[in-house]
């Protein structure tokens, strides 16, 4: 069975462009997460889907960022204009119960 | 605010060792609680606990729970080389009712096993 996917694994962009990060789930599961671990800091939740549905996006810091999960397979989270401390590692993962598996993660650096 | 606080931070040991990790929670709904061992890129999962002090085994990995005192631990006995990596606790604190199960997480202990 093949794990949770993200692309790209690395991005670097400069101050002010827009990047979009995707996320595949494993096949199935219905629950999508979003995560963040910037330089030096703990894992962070951003967002949680349920199918095509936003559950809760309590941890999105702020307007920049929007994730979609159109027809509840794949999603994206797009930041637009990417800032400075945007930079670090987003994770995606997934769950049909209770187990969340996570991807490999995106790094992104913004200069 | 909800907390998770795993030490040490950084462990270093000999093969053969063995070495216990540590994590204390502070949250407003608890459901259950997550170890994880992140190498390279996706943490794996290894262990999740709802009860406490039912002890879940995997091999040399072991793990308990105890939600009086709002902690666990994480044991390796015999440690090898390859279980060098970031291990990640992480507590699944349920908002709206149970509808979103957003996990909390420590910082991670960070073990590197010397040969």
């Amino acid at each position: 069975e093949a794990g949770v996917t993200q692309f790209p694994s690395h991005s670097v962009i400069e101050k002010g462009q827009t990047v979009t990060l995707r996320c595949d789930p494993i096949s199935g599961h219905d629950n999508l997460y979003w995560y963040r671990r910037v330089m030096g800091k703990e894992i962070k939740f951003l967002l949680h889907f349920v199918k095509e549905s936003k559950q809760d996006e309590s941890g999105m810091p702020n307007n920049r960022f929007l994730a979609e999960r159109t027809g509840g397979t794949y999603s994206t989270l797009k930041v637009q204009p990417a800032e400075l401390e945007d930079s670090g590692v987003y994770f995606c993962a997934s769950s049909q119960l209770d187990t969340q598996y996570f991807g490999p993660g995106t790094r992104l650096t913004v200069l | 605010e909800d907390k998770v606080v795993q030490s040490p931070l950084s462990l270093v040991v000999h093969e053969g060792d063995t070495v216990t990790l540590n994590c204390s929670y502070e949250v407003t709904n608890f459901r259950s609680l997550l170890w994880y061992k992140q190498e390279k890129k996706a943490p794996t999962f290894l262990f999740m606990l709802t009860s406490s002090g039912i002890e879940k085994k995997s091999g040399r990995l072991s793990s308990i729970l105890d939600k009086k005192e709002l902690f666990s631990i994480l044991n390796i006995t015999a440690t090898q080389t390859g279980d060098s990596a970031i291990y990640l606790c992480a507590v699944e604190a349920p908002r709206y009712g149970g509808a979103t199960n957003k996990l909390i997480f420590g910082t991670g202990t960070l073990l590197a096993v010397q040969p």
